[in-house]
């Protein structure tokens, strides 16, 4: 079964509101979860590394206030997408590894596909 | 340049073929993993298998099978006798330290079409 869990599956908003997505860890702690974004027919692409009790790492090129990422717990982790605008449009994808190394593999959320009217 | 490159961005096969998704990594580390993901159309990746730097040894699940060459920085995946279930995008990944964290890196994916 699912071991990373991803709300809402899909999403439809109006243009400048904000939008929440929920990433889980079912049945283990993750200090680090990791927040992809995927644009159809292309590869996933790596938005930010969130780190549990301190302030996510982005990417290069991410706007750190338009998506604001939260990792207050060792189970959760949220992506809020803020002044949400047509571009925004996508699926956004989190994961997390059962340990925090390189050899864990990672675990992934069923996606969130976002749609910005 | 990219490190982690599947140079086939789509492959058509009618069921029961053999087909081999190509993988080709780039890294200067000495310790690093690959990994293996399947994208089927639901979206959900799910991981299919792993290998570390210093494990060279193929590995055969069924019918997949997974070929790891360092001498060609390459880490092919072969599926046989492919059925209509086998139709997803695949991923190759790359796990290097970065920073004292391994960040993992995908490639382009592999949209493997598998006819009936």
């Amino acid at each position: 079964g699912a071991v990373v869990s991803q709300h809402p599956s899909r999403v439809i908003c109006k243009s400048g509101t904000s939008v929440k997505i929920e990433c889980r860890s079912l049945d283990f702690q993750a200090t680090t979860m990791f927040w992809y974004r995927q644009f159809p027919k292309q590869s996933l692409m790596l938005m930010a590394t969130s780190n549990e009790g301190s302030k996510a790492t982005y990417e290069q090129g991410v706007e750190k206030d338009k998506f604001l990422i939260n990792h207050a717990s060792l189970t959760l982790s949220t992506l809020t997408v803020t002044s949400a605008h047509p571009e925004d449009s996508s699926f956004y994808i989190c994961s997390a590894r059962r340990r925090d190394s390189g050899g864990s593999p990672l675990h992934f959320g069923n996606g969130t596909r976002l749609t910005v009217t | 340049a990219q490190k982690v490159t599947q140079a086939q961005t789509e492959i058509s096969v009618v069921e029961k073929e053999d087909v081999t998704l190509d993988c080709v990594y780039e890294t200067r580390d000495t310790t690093y993993y690959l990994f293996w993901y399947k994208q089927p159309p639901s979206g959900e990746l799910v991981f299919l298998i792993r290998r570390n730097s210093f494990d060279e040894q193929n590995e055969i699940s069924g019918r997949y099978s997974w070929n790891f060459q360092k001498s060609t920085s390459s880490f092919n995946f072969t599926i046989t006798a492919s059925q209509v279930v086998d139709s997803a995008v695949y991923f190759c990944a790359l796990s290097e330290e970065t920073g004292g964290s391994y960040i993992p890196t995908f490639g382009r994916g592999t949209s493997l079409i598998v006819h009936p």
